[in-house]
């Protein structure tokens, strides 16, 4: 089976740090994906990268960064975390075409003080 | 990117019960996936349904689309203590899969 794993279940870190998440599959999957989940708000899109070195904002990019240096790691960068990143960040990642199914990390829940 | 909308937004039913979700969408789709989240976790893929089809079955889930009516609809059928999760759906075109708030579904044992 496919695994996509993220580094830290539960992450806390302090206003104005660097705070790097890290996920890694190891199925060779093409696409990668990092989403942030917030109650009553759903699952919004960060970034995705369709290969390694490429990378596209999606809904809600700002405060955030991104690095795709290897295929099978994807890291999402807060350069400066604020209280409102506060959030449960799920990562995925699927083979390249439209019928592919996505298969998602365990998420990493951030909280910034 | 394309979002679906799930409704209703929660759902509680007895176990053994049929549990039924539905999913509105705005733009033309190649196909619709939906997702199950349990508490806490990541996504896992249910079932995709191409734009051709009008239904399909897996086990006890079985998912129709009305592409006339940008609809589709999820029927978890006896359902389970087990099956209480949040579900989503995720219209797939040729954007990244984006999600909406999902429907929460609680099944009483």
């Amino acid at each position: 089976d496919v695994k996509v794993t993220q580094s830290s279940r539960y992450l806390v870190k302090r206003t104005g740090e660097k705070v790097f998440l890290e996920c890694v599959q190891d199925m060779d999957h093409e696409n990668m994906f990092w989403y942030r989940q917030d109650p009553g708000l759903g699952l919004r899109l960060i970034y995705f990268s369709y290969d390694v070195k490429m990378k596209e904002k999606g809904d809600i990019p700002e405060g955030y960064s991104v690095s795709r240096e290897k295929k099978e790691r994807f890291s999402l960068i807060l350069e400066s975390a604020s209280t409102n990143q506060t959030s449960m960040y799920l990562c995925a990642s699927r083979n390249g075409g439209l019928e592919e199914k996505l298969f998602f990390g365990s998420g990493t829940q951030l909280s910034v003080l | 990117s394309q979002q679906g909308e799930e409704d209703p937004q929660a759902l509680s039913i007895q176990e053994g019960e049929n549990a039924t979700m539905n999913c509105s969408y705005k733009t033309s789709i190649n196909n619709l996936q939906w997702y199950r989240q349990n508490s806490g976790r990541g996504l896992v893929h249910l079932i995709l349904i191409r734009s051709n089809e009008r239904e399909k079955h897996s086990g006890r889930l079985r998912v129709t689309l009305d592409t006339s009516k940008k609809s589709s609809s999820l029927l978890i059928t006896a359902s389970r203590a087990a099956d209480t999760a949040s579900y989503f759906c995720a219209p797939s075109g040729n954007t990244p899969l984006v999600f909406g708030k999902g429907t929460r579904l609680s099944v009483i044992a």
